[in-house]
């Protein structure tokens, strides 16, 4: 299995709500990220954890809060965002945190903040 | 700081011709670099990386790239053009300030292979 998956594709989700998006990965990474990507721009990474634990925190905003609950799972709990929270989200994982790994993106949710 | 550039926001090529998407790096010590690509409304996909050893790195669906470190260069080709190369190109270059395996992406290419 050489995927990664995220649920749901889309959402649409108001500014006082909360939502949560899903990454699964079975090929035994051990390192996984997300990246939010808006349109016709490059991935921007928000968060990197290693080992089930938190590595690299870019500066997200306190919206935004990371879980890793173990190492196929990961998941990005949503609360009050903003309009222009809108965008692609990516999920990445790779088989460790150091070297030159190549990293596998799942297809990403589309998400909409009215 | 690492940084990568590709000079070119569109890139039109004929069906059977060859192709070249560009990337220039800027990184202190050795880089490490990787060429992914997007299609609509999917996430990236991975197409090959270059650590060390020979320039010519080989990857999937027929793509390579030429690693030119007097030029700082890691131009990704083709030496025929599918339509189904149509897509958004990303080269990206390892982070070595922090340590970890997070990528730098470039500003992307949009490529069109034309029938």
């Amino acid at each position: 299995d050489t995927e990664v998956t995220q649920t749901p594709k889309h959402l649409v989700m108001g500014m006082t709500n909360k939502k949560s998006l899903k990454c699964e990965q079975h090929m035994g990474h051990r390192a996984m990220y997300w990246y939010k990507q808006k349109a016709k721009k490059p991935p921007e990474l928000m968060f990197v954890y290693s080992y089930e634990k938190l590595s690299i925190n870019e500066s997200v905003p306190s919206r935004f809060s990371p879980e890793c609950p173990n190492s196929s799972l990961l998941n990005l709990h949503l609360h009050a965002l903003q309009p222009e929270d809108s965008a692609l989200y990516l999920c990445a994982s790779s088989q460790g945190d150091r070297g030159p790994l190549a990293q596998y993106f799942g297809p990403g949710t589309r998400l909409l903040v009215l | 700081a690492q940084s990568v550039a590709q000079p070119e926001d569109q890139v039109n090529v004929a069906e059977g011709n060859p192709l070249t998407v560009k990337c220039t790096y800027s990184v202190s010590g050795n880089p490490y670099l990787f060429w992914y690509v997007q299609y609509p409304n999917r996430g990236l996909q991975f197409l090959l990386k270059y650590i060390t050893g020979d320039n010519l790195v080989k990857g999937s669906y027929g793509f390579e790239a030429e690693f030119n470190k007097s030029q700082t260069s890691f131009h990704l080709k083709k030496p025929s053009a599918l339509v189904s190369d149509s897509a958004l190109y990303f080269c990206a270059v390892r982070d070595f300030q922090t340590g970890a395996n997070n990528l730098f992406f470039g500003t992307g290419t949009r490529l069109t292979v034309i029938p």
